[in-house]
């Protein structure tokens, strides 16, 4: 089975601090994604890696970066926090680009004060 | 511009009938689609896929229809039962590139 975790469920931070988020794939995927989910808007991709060291933006780069050190880890980062980064975060991965399934992590909420 | 849209945010449905589930989108070149099912607390899971050389593909309960030329997609769940009752995404790619995710449609089924 894959298994695709993220490091909190639930997390709050306030305005300005430099917040990360941890994801762990177990299954070898080459591709790993962020996307954040909020009401109305569906899933938006923020950043995705094909490969160690390598980042792409994805359509909601703005405020946030990306580290991928490791094949299985890919880290969100938020460098200064703010109250629009209020949102669900879900981390995915996937063997192949664009005709391949993603699987997703449980998500980690995130609150912005 | 959402290039993949469900515009029916919210379904019910009564247990054993069908539920349908639309999707339209604008961009011609998307060549696959998906469906993911996603139940609160928990990230997406994927249930049906259907490439553009296709117009329908089964999996159990569960039919995905394609109509390439009126860019828009259908799930079809048949019967319904109320362990269905979750949030639907249809996503949509040009091989190679990144997927594009609806808006969700949060269908109800009712015992």
């Amino acid at each position: 089975d894959v298994k695709v975790t993220q490091s909190s469920r639930y997390l709050v931070k306030r305005t300005g601090e430099k917040v990360f988020l941890e994801c762990v794939q177990d299954m070898d995927h080459e591709n790993m994604f962020w996307y954040r989910q909020d009401p109305g808007l569906g899933l938006r991709l923020i950043y995705f890696s094909y490969d160690v060291k390598m980042k792409e933006k994805g359509d909601i780069p703005e405020g946030y970066s990306v580290s991928r050190e490791k094949k299985e880890r890919f880290s969100l980062i938020l460098e200064s926090a703010s109250t629009n980064q209020t949102s669900m975060y879900l981390c995915a991965s996937s063997q192949l680009t664009g005709m391949d399934t993603q699987y997703f992590g449980p998500g980690t909420r995130l609150t912005v004060l | 511009d959402q290039q993949v849209k469900q515009n029916s945010p919210s379904l019910s449905v009564q247990e054993g009938r069908i539920s349908i589930l639309n999707c339209d989108y604008t961009n011609s070149m998307f060549d696959y689609f998906l469906w993911y099912k996603k139940y609160p607390a928990e990230g997406p899971t994927f249930l049906i896929s259907i490439s553009s050389i296709k117009d329908k593909n089964e999996d159990g309960r569960f039919t995905v229809f394609l109509n390439k030329s009126a860019k828009h997609l259908s799930l079809h769940i048949v019967p319904s039962q109320p362990g269905d009752s979750a949030v639907y995404f249809c996503a949509a790619s040009n091989t190679g590139n990144q997927f594009y995710f609806g808006t969700g449609t949060s269908l109800t089924v009712i015992p």
